[in-house]
């Protein structure tokens, strides 16, 4: 079975400090991944989706960017924090299709100071 | 585009029943939805396709309504658990498959 796995559960981190999430599934090859970012009481905005390899898109322009450099593994990154940061920050994948439904990890809680 | 999902909120006893809607001003092809409880990942709940399908899960259901672009999640006989943030998700008919959420509705059963 498909498992994600998505690290570390929460951060404090400094305002211009840098910032590595990382997230792996195993159980699948050559899934879609996805960054998402929930600010308190908003909604799921996607920040970064990845169909293979090396390939990002990005979809919110900001200071936050975003490498997939091996198949189930897929990074978020950032070289110095803004307090708007601080979220929940959840990394998903699927299959890519149009029946295939997202399946998220468990988040990272970040608060920028 | 996001989806536009309404009411913003419910609050009902156990036993009630609920709906919550899910309205796209674009073409669809599918609609996703999710439930996530508080300081968890949404989980999945079901995906509905363009030819208006309706699919039930135990008792929540939903329908999507190709013509008028929206989808309705019912909630029957409701549950304590069934507490919690319900998230549709869109998908419109272009060839990348990623999907655009509302804003959730806060839903939240009491005994």
């Amino acid at each position: 079975s498909q498992t994600i796995h998505q690290w570390p559960a929460t951060l404090v981190q400094p305002v211009g400090s840098p910032l590595s999430l990382e997230c792996t599934v195993e159980g699948t090859s050559n899934p879609n991944l996805y960054w998402y970012r929930q600010a308190a009481g908003r909604g799921l905005q996607l920040l970064f989706y990845s169909v293979g390899i090396g390939q990002i898109s990005s979809e919110v322009p900001q200071n936050l960017s975003a490498s997939r450099p091996q198949d189930r593994q897929f990074i978020l990154s950032s070289k110095k924090l803004l307090l708007s940061d601080s979220g929940f920050y959840l990394c998903a994948w699927s299959l890519g299709n149009y029946n295939s439904p997202l399946h998220f990890g468990n988040g990272t809680r970040l608060t920028v100071t | 585009q996001q989806p536009v999902q309404s009411p913003q909120a419910v609050i009902l006893r156990e036993g009630e029943d609920a709906v919550i809607n899910c309205s796209s001003s674009k073409a669809l092809y599918s609609v996703h939805w999710y439930r996530q409880k508080h300081g968890e990942a949404p989980v999945f709940l079901m995906i509905l396709l363009k030819g208006g399908e309706q699919k039930g899960h135990e008792k929540i259901s939903a329908s999507f309504n190709e013509k008028k672009q929206q989808s309705s999640l019912y909630l029957t006989a409701s549950q304590l658990s069934y507490s919690g943030t319900y998230f549709c998700g869109t998908q419109d008919t272009g060839a990348n498959s990623k999907l655009t959420f509302g804003k959730g509705i806060t839903l939240s059963v009491r005994p």
